[in-house]
């Protein structure tokens, strides 16, 4: 069966801290996608890589950065977190071609005091 | 450019009845639909999607879809439903035109809400 794995599920962080998010998948997938979700705003991009070590920015990057180094793992990194990070973040990935499926993670829920 | 709209952000219905989800989209180039479902704190699971082959699209778990491209629609529809729908909807598209870096524009998703 195709997965998408997120290792933290719920994290509580303090403001300032660093806080690293992790996610695999083992479809050998070239696209990997890393959004937050919000209610009422639905999923914004965060970062977007097309390839190991290629990346590119979304429609809200700020305050965040990724790190891709192997196909199968997209770090989504907030170096210094704050409150209006408070968030559910969700990892996606597919083939190459925008008409693919995404194949979504369930989701880690960030919460920032 | 292309952007979705859907036009309902909360659908409540009661069990047995049917469903419809409305979707709006405008595209300059020939789009691919998507719907995806999220059921509480799970990820995204696609139910259907239309790649410009046939117009009526079967999904998963009885959901389908129509494209219908003068009205620039793709509602989702299912006749009888059931409360294991209960759930987030969010209709997607896609063209060579763009969305963001994904090439994808997320709608703002509607939640369904199932009566006993």
């Amino acid at each position: 069966d195709v997965k998408v794995t997120q290792s933290s599920r719920y994290l509580v962080k303090r403001t300032g801290e660093k806080v690293f998010l992790e996610c695999v998948q083992d479809m050998d997938h070239e696209n990997m996608f890393w959004y937050r979700q919000d209610p009422g705003l639905g999923l914004r991009l965060i970062y977007f890589s097309y390839d190991v070590k290629m990346k590119e920015k979304g429609d809200i990057p700020e305050g965040y950065s990724v790190s891709r180094e192997k196909k199968e793992r997209f770090s989504l990194i907030l170096e210094s977190a704050s409150t209006n990070q408070t968030s559910m973040y969700l990892c996606a990935s597919r083939w190459g071609e925008n008409t693919g499926e995404l194949f979504f993670g369930e989701g880690s829920r960030l919460t920032v005091l | 450019a292309q952007s979705v709209t859907q036009l309902d952000s909360h659908v409540s219905v009661s069990e047995g009845t049917p469903v419809l989800l409305r979707c709006n989209y405008s595209s300059s180039y020939s789009p691919s639909l998507f719907w995806y479902v999220q059921h509480p704190n799970k990820g995204l699971q696609l139910l259907l999607k239309y790649t410009s082959a046939a117009t009526l699209v079967k999904g998963i778990n009885g959901f389908e879809a129509e494209f219908k491209k003068s009205e620039t629609s793709f509602h989702l529809t299912k006749p009888s439903a059931h409360m294991s729908d209960a759930a987030e909807y969010f209709c997607v598209v896609s063209d060579s035109s763009g969305g963001g870096a994904d090439g994808l524009t997320f709608g703002k998703g509607t939640h369904l809400i199932i009566q006993p």
